[in-house]
């Protein structure tokens, strides 16, 4: 079952802030997050382990909630290098990999 | 960047022919992942390696073959190609880490393959 995000889309004005969610009906034991760029192949941002641990990248953090099996993306003082398309990333079994949805951001000068 | 390459890059090819896609890695990463992306369906995972000869399918993995003999190839073959196949293709490998079973995963640039 794929991990849905929220929200789809997202427009920003440079140095605002937003928050990308990641909901998964299956328990998570580790959550990765990935930004592709359009024409691009997805980058790999962070992981997220179990017990709420933050990570941090530049301006954008990161946090994971494995009771309520979420974790969460947070673009501080968004950037026009921000925009892309934002996936969170997750194993399904041993070595099966699965991503979620995907979120549109979009950093307007 | 991690290496890992991918070949052919872009590719026409007719409906019913068979298609290899090519994805060579130099990090002597254990698992391999073949993706196919779409618009409106982000990337879903056709098959995926564990081991030399160790593979297993994803969840969109028919009318799609892999192979792997080699630590740093897998193939991904399209048996009879069909324009619902026109996508996107991504290889990605993922390194072994320790008991905690981390796999964050590293792309290569894609192959966009058009079926006429």
């Amino acid at each position: 079952q794929q991990p849905v995000q929220s929200p789809q889309a997202v427009i920003l004005r440079e140095g605002e802030d937003a928050v990308i969610n990641c909901s998964s009906s299956k328990a998570l034991y580790s959550v990765h997050w990935y930004r592709q760029k359009h024409g691009e192949a997805p980058v790999f941002l962070m992981i997220l382990l179990k017990g709420g641990e933050q990570k941090g990248h530049e301006k954008i953090s990161a946090s994971f909630n494995e009771k309520k099996q979420q974790s969460s993306l947070y673009l501080t003082a968004s950037q026009l290098s921000y925009s892309g398309t934002y996936f969170c990333g997750t194993l399904t079994g041993t070595y099966k990999y699965i991503f979620g949805t995907g979120t549109r951001l979009k950093v307007l000068a | 960047d991690a290496g890992i390459t991918q070949s052919p890059r872009h590719k026409v090819t007719e409906t019913g022919t068979p298609v290899t896609l090519r994805c060579h890695q130099t990090e002597n990463h254990r698992y391999m992942y073949w993706y196919r992306q779409d618009p409106g369906h982000g990337l879903r995972l056709i098959h995926y390696s564990y081991g030399v000869k160790d593979t297993d399918k994803g969840e969109v993995s028919d009318g799609y073959s892999v192979s792997r003999s080699k630590t740093e190839d897998f193939l991904l073959t399209l048996e009879s190609a069909t324009s619902s196949q026109t996508s996107v293709y991504f290889c990605a490998i993922s390194p072994e880490r320790l008991a905690g079973v981390i796999y964050e995963q590293y792309f290569g640039p894609g192959t966009r393959l058009t079926v006429t």
